[in-house]
Parts: structure tokens; C-alpha cells; sequence
């Protein structure tokens, strides 16, 4: 019953490092998501793969890269961490389609330093 | 373009009081609206959702919303209070056509005390 996995829970990067947070659905879902939450600012969209082998800029895509490697699997990588980019990652699926529920992990905290 | 606005960052109930959670919301098409709900250091779990059917949808755990179009409001009401409703509440809404992207509201705080 795993749904929506995410990896890791917990970072701490200094300044400058890059990272890669890792993401997998085991619900067949065709559409994938990242979205960044900060206190008092909900959630924002920062990428989205509507289906396998495709990606598209959400609201605040500065400063990450994302790689669709599956249908599973949809992974989001820091290059060069800032402390604006700390925050609380989440990554959700969905079947593809609006008006489908979107389905989120348990969230990835990143502390950058 | 969307958006979603939220009244009010924190709301505080008494327990077996009605809950009432302001969601307006912009949008040039028909929207689809959702409540979600976040539990402290979790991920977000949906209440509810409108996708043009009935305009009062009814939830999880007894929550249940009203989409008015004349007012652009879809909140979210429980008639009692539990200790255990306290959490944090998003309001969302994406556009019919296109892509399925959620745009969020700020989020409301729910507190619940006895």
C-alpha cells in the first residue's frame, strides 16, 4: 500500500552542493508532479510530467532539473543548492487528465546551509 | 490565469463547533476545486473535490463543501468539531482541459480546542 515514495526524508546540504530527490508511484499513474511548500505560501508547482518522456515547467522552476525515467519513477535534481531552496519537497502522481485526484508522498525536508 | 485565495491563515473552534473554511477562487474556464487536508508532518490527503456534478459535495470525515459560482466560493463547513480535525486545510483548483495542475491557496490552520 505504498502509493506515492519519496527519498530522502530528511537533508541538510550546505551551499552550492547538488542533490537529487527520488521519487516512485506503484499506482499506474501517467502524470507526476513536484511541488515545494513554504510556511504561508501553500504549495507551488515546480515541475509536472503529464505522461513518460515529457516535462514541463511549473510556477517556480528556477534552480531544479527533473528527469522522467519511467512510468514509475520521476526524480528532481538540485544543481547548485541555495538557502532559498529550503523547503519541504513533495512529490505526487496522478491518472492523467484534469479533475483526477493527485495523489502526494510524505514529503522530503531540505534544510540548505 | 487561476487562483485561490483563503481567508484567514488560522481558525480556532471549539470542540463541537461548526468549522467554516473560506475558499474563493479565479478562474477564466470552469474549475475543478478540491480541499485537502495536511496532518503535521505528512502529505496532503483529499477531503473533497468538485468536477461539475453536484454543487454540495460531501467528503471524508464529515466535511463537506458548496461550489457557488455567483460568488466564486467553494468552503468548506462540519457541522462538529473533533480534537482530531485539527490539521492544516488547502483549498485547490485546477482548470477543465489541459494538463491536471493543482494551483494551492495559502493554506488555513485549523485549531481545535476542548
Amino acid at each position: 500500500n505504498a502509493g506515492v515514495t519519496q527519498t530522502p526524508k530528511f537533508q541538510v546540504l550546505k551551499t552550492g552542493q547538488s542533490m537529487t530527490l527520488q521519487c516512485a508511484q506503484d499506482m499506474n499513474h501517467n502524470s507526476m508532479y513536484w511541488y515545494r511548500q513554504d510556511p504561508g505560501m501553500g504549495l507551488r508547482l515546480i515541475y509536472y510530467s503529464a505522461s513518460e518522456g515529457t516535462t514541463d515547467k511549473g510556477e517556480v522552476p528556477n534552480g531544479y532539473n527533473v528527469s522522467r525515467l519511467n512510468k514509475r519513477e520521476f526524480s528532481l535534481r538540485l544543481e547548485s543548492a541555495a538557502p532559498s531552496q529550503t523547503s519541504v519537497y513533495f512529490c505526487a502522481s496522478s491518472e492523467a487528465g484534469t479533475g483526477n485526484t493527485i495523489y502526494f508522498g510524505e514529503g522530503s525536508w531540505l534544510t540548505v546551509v | 490565469a487561476q487562483s485561490v485565495t483563503q481567508l484567514g491563515s488560522h481558525v480556532s473552534v471549539s470542540e463541537g463547533a461548526l468549522v467554516l473554511l473560506r475558499c474563493n477562487y479565479s478562474s477564466s474556464v470552469p474549475p475543478y476545486l478540491f480541499w485537502y487536508v495536511q496532518y503535521p508532518n505528512q502529505g496532503l490527503q483529499l477531503l473533497l473535490k468538485y468536477t461539475s456534478a453536484a454543487t454540495l459535495v460531501k467528503g471524508i470525515n464529515g466535511f463537506e463543501a458548496e461550489f457557488k459560482k455567483s460568488e466564486t466560493s467553494f468552503h468548506l463547513t462540519k457541522p462538529s468539531a473533533h480534537m482530531s480535525d485539527a490539521a492544516e486545510y488547502f483549498c485547490a483548483v485546477s482548470r477543465s482541459g489541459g494538463y491536471n495542475k493543482l494551483i494551492f491557496g495559502a493554506g488555513t490552520r485549523l485549531a481545535v480546542h476542548p
